[in-house]
């Protein structure tokens, strides 16, 4: 079965950071597309930023500077490190795998697998 | 700064029929936006429903159909049920970068 297991609940003081993992199974990790997305309380989804499975990244530019995405392949577990954060990262943070590919000529993208979020807590 | 626009909120009556809709800043949705929607209930993740415009996964409802209607992307709901009352949110792609717009809560009543 296809999994993406994530860290525990965080909490964090203002300015500190923090590193989600997210851990995948029963698929070739190494061949896929894997994406960060947050949801704050009460609100919509966010996209954050991919890391393709050269470790090429594309981060959101809300994001830019402050987030760093990371794959390790020995152990299929993809990072997320937020820095310097504030009251409103305060959100659940979800891994997603990207499925692409050609399907009868027409090119296809799909986030089809997700993490069951994390919790962190920026609070003083 | 590109914004993705839902309706915020619709409401349907069981077996009734609703269209959703995703809008870009940009311009007209096309296809090279590869659309995708995503259904999300209370606590738990979102899951995936559509891709790609009008794709479905194995898991995907029938009655769940995607297509680009006046511009925009579409979602629409065919013999609504109870349990399709959540949240939906679709997703565009901007080249390396992907948008989601602000959701569409869904009450079936």
């Amino acid at each position: 079965q296809v999994h993406l297991v994530q860290s525990g609940a965080e909490v964090k003081k203002p300015g500190a950071s923090v590193k989600v993992s997210c851990k995948a199974s029963g698929f070739t990790f190494s061949s896929y597309s894997l994406h960060w997305v947050r949801q704050a309380p009460g609100q919509g989804l966010e996209w954050m930023g991919i890391i393709n499975p050269s470790s090429t990244t594309s981060y959101a530019q809300k994001f830019q500077g402050r987030v760093t995405m990371t794959r390790d392949t020995s152990t299929n577990t993809l990072y997320m490190d937020l820095s310097s954060l504030r009251s409103e990262d305060t959100a659940v943070y979800y891994c997603a795998r990207e499925s692409s590919g050609d399907l009868n000529f027409s090119y296809y993208y799909t986030m089809d697998v997700w993490g069951q979020g994390t919790t962190v807590t920026v609070s003083s | 700064q590109t914004v993705v626009t839902q309706e915020p909120s619709l409401t349907v009556s069981p077996g009734g029929t609703v269209t959703l809709t995703c809008a870009s800043s940009t311009g007209a949705v096309t296809s090279a936006y590869y659309p995708n929607w995503f259904q999300q209930k209370p606590g738990q993740a979102p899951r995936s429903l559509i891709y790609s415009t009008n794709k479905k996964h194995s898991w995907t409802p029938a009655r769940f159909s995607g297509s680009l209607l006046g511009g925009k992307a579409a979602l629409t709901l065919s013999g609504v049920q109870p349990e399709d009352e959540a949240e939906y949110y679709c997703l565009l792609y901007y080249g390396s970068a992907r948008l989601f717009g602000g959701g569409t809560k869904l009450t079936v009543l």
